[in-house]
């Protein structure tokens, strides 16, 4: 079975600074796609970040990129430049490369931008 | 697009009454989930369905709890009856048949049963 550990039930940010969300998974799977989804106070799943496991770089979309350190199954997500409507839960997850899309879920990380 | 669309967006409803949420996918989509999250339990996976047919219900809570596709258009996820332990908010996620497609969520539907 595939968990997924994000050990930092809080964490706080100055706006403008960076901040850095840690998440690690298990699995015995050798291919996978891990995910980042934002969920603000409107309570809708946002999609931040996607990695594919055979892919050494790491995934970038603007002022979010992750740490993706496939031997340690490790999937950091970092923020750059935080701001104000970057509070949110942020949820990690993981996808089997075979079969259904569907996701494991962490049990998220509350993000508070502090101006 | 507009999105994966469920109704409604709040239901509360009295212990014992019939509850029924309906999520509209992506047009195109192939798969369709449906999640409920918890502050307990978090985010987890209830049914999920591929071109309309379902394929694993084993999330399901029990026989209270069930899901129909009857068409690619439209998806209903029926309590009956229902307990103030369903209390949750509900999501209907879509997502194309391809490895990797990542999953677009609705809105959800938060659930309040007293």
């Amino acid at each position: 079975a595939q968990t997924v550990t994000q050990s930092q039930p809080e964490m706080s940010v100055q706006e403008a600074e960076t901040v850095t969300l840690s998440c690690t998974y298990d699995t015995s799977e050798s291919n996978y796609y891990l995910f980042w989804y934002k969920q603000p106070p409107s309570r809708q799943m946002i999609l931040v970040i996607r990695q594919e496991a055979y892919k050494q770089q790491n995934a970038t979309e603007n002022r979010f990129s992750v740490n993706f350190q496939k031997a340690a199954k490790s999937f950091s997500l970092k923020i750059s430049d935080s701001q104000l409507g970057d509070t949110a839960m942020y949820f990690c997850a993981f996808m089997k490369h075979r079969g259904a899309n569907n996701l494991f879920f962490g049990t998220g990380t509350r993000l508070t931008v502090i101006p | 697009d507009a999105g994966v669309i469920q109704s409604p967006r709040h239901e509360v409803t009295e212990m014992g009454q019939e509850v029924t949420l309906r999520c509209k996918p992506i047009s195109g989509h192939d798969y369709l989930f449906w999640y409920r999250q918890t502050m307990m339990r978090g985010l987890e996976l209830l049914i999920y369905f591929n071109n309309n047919v379902p394929i694993d219900d084993s999330g399901m809570p029990e026989d209270r709890f069930s899901a129909k596709m009857p068409n690619a258009s439209f998806s209903t996820l029926k309590i009956q009856p229902s307990e103030p332990r369903d209390s949750a908010v509900y999501f209907c996620a879509s997502s194309f048949h391809r490895e990797g497609s990542p999953l677009h969520f609705g809105n959800g539907t938060r659930l309040t049963v007293t």
